[in-house]
């Protein structure tokens, strides 16, 4: 079936090191996204991509790292930059040739210890 | 890019219908209108999106006013399945894609 996978579900880290959170699709969508999301709050954009090669940053991109070198794959890194690390981290992916839905994955929660 | 204000929170009971209302004044011409749904601990999905027509699905309907400054999302009969948080957005055609604003929508809670 044709979806998003974003892996690991849970994960702790100690204050300090880098986490990458993996992002996959398989609907051959053009257009990745990263968003964060606190308790009680909206989504917010971290960074996107349109194509592969290149991307652009979000309103929250300090402290986050991406990387788009297939199509298929956007991985994010939190690095020890950012200051409040822990958080609901979503992906998601679209067509950006048209104004269809954005397809998202189950989320990654990441705690920092 | 254009913004999206919904109330925070709103209560139906089960089987009746609920209209969650969006209000985005400044839109505009190539702003496609789009809602999704989160459930608690999982990510969004969509339920619906339109241009200017009223549009119907399995999941909803939305009504977009004529000026199209706002918008309400119609689900016909509530179930507790409908509990969740519903998000108003933006999309627009032809441009960026990118740096699509979630506000913190609209919390449903469905009493039975």
């Amino acid at each position: 079936d044709g979806g998003i996978t974003q892996s690991p579900k849970y994960l702790f880290r100690k204050e300090g090191q880098n986490v990458t959170l993996s992002c996959e699709q398989n609907l051959n969508h053009d257009a990745m996204y990263w968003y964060r999301q606190d308790p009680g709050q909206g989504l917010r954009l971290i960074y996107y991509s349109q194509i592969v090669n290149d991307f652009q940053k979000g309103d929250i991109a300090e402290g986050y790292s991406v990387s788009r070198e297939k199509k298929e794959s956007f991985p994010l890194t939190v690095t020890s930059a950012q200051k409040n690390p822990t958080a609901f981290y979503l992906c998601a992916s679209s067509g950006t040739s048209d104004t269809g839905e954005l397809f998202f994955g189950e989320g990654s929660r990441l705690t920092v210890l | 890019d254009a913004k999206t204000t919904q109330p925070n929170s709103m209560e139906s009971n089960e089987e009746e219908p609920v209209h969650l209302p969006c209000n985005h004044s400044t839109i505009s011409g190539t702003d496609y209108i789009h809602w999704y749904r989160q459930l608690p601990s999982q990510g969004p999905e969509y339920v619906i999106h339109g241009l200017t027509s009223n549009v119907n699905n399995r999941m909803a309907s939305l009504a977009i006013a004529e000026d199209r400054k706002s918008s309400t999302l119609i689900l016909h009969r509530a179930t507790l399945r409908d509990a969740a948080v519903y998000y108003c957005i933006l999309r627009s055609y032809g441009g960026s894609q990118g740096n699509l604003i979630f506000g913190k929508g609209t919390k449903l809670s469905v009493k039975p």
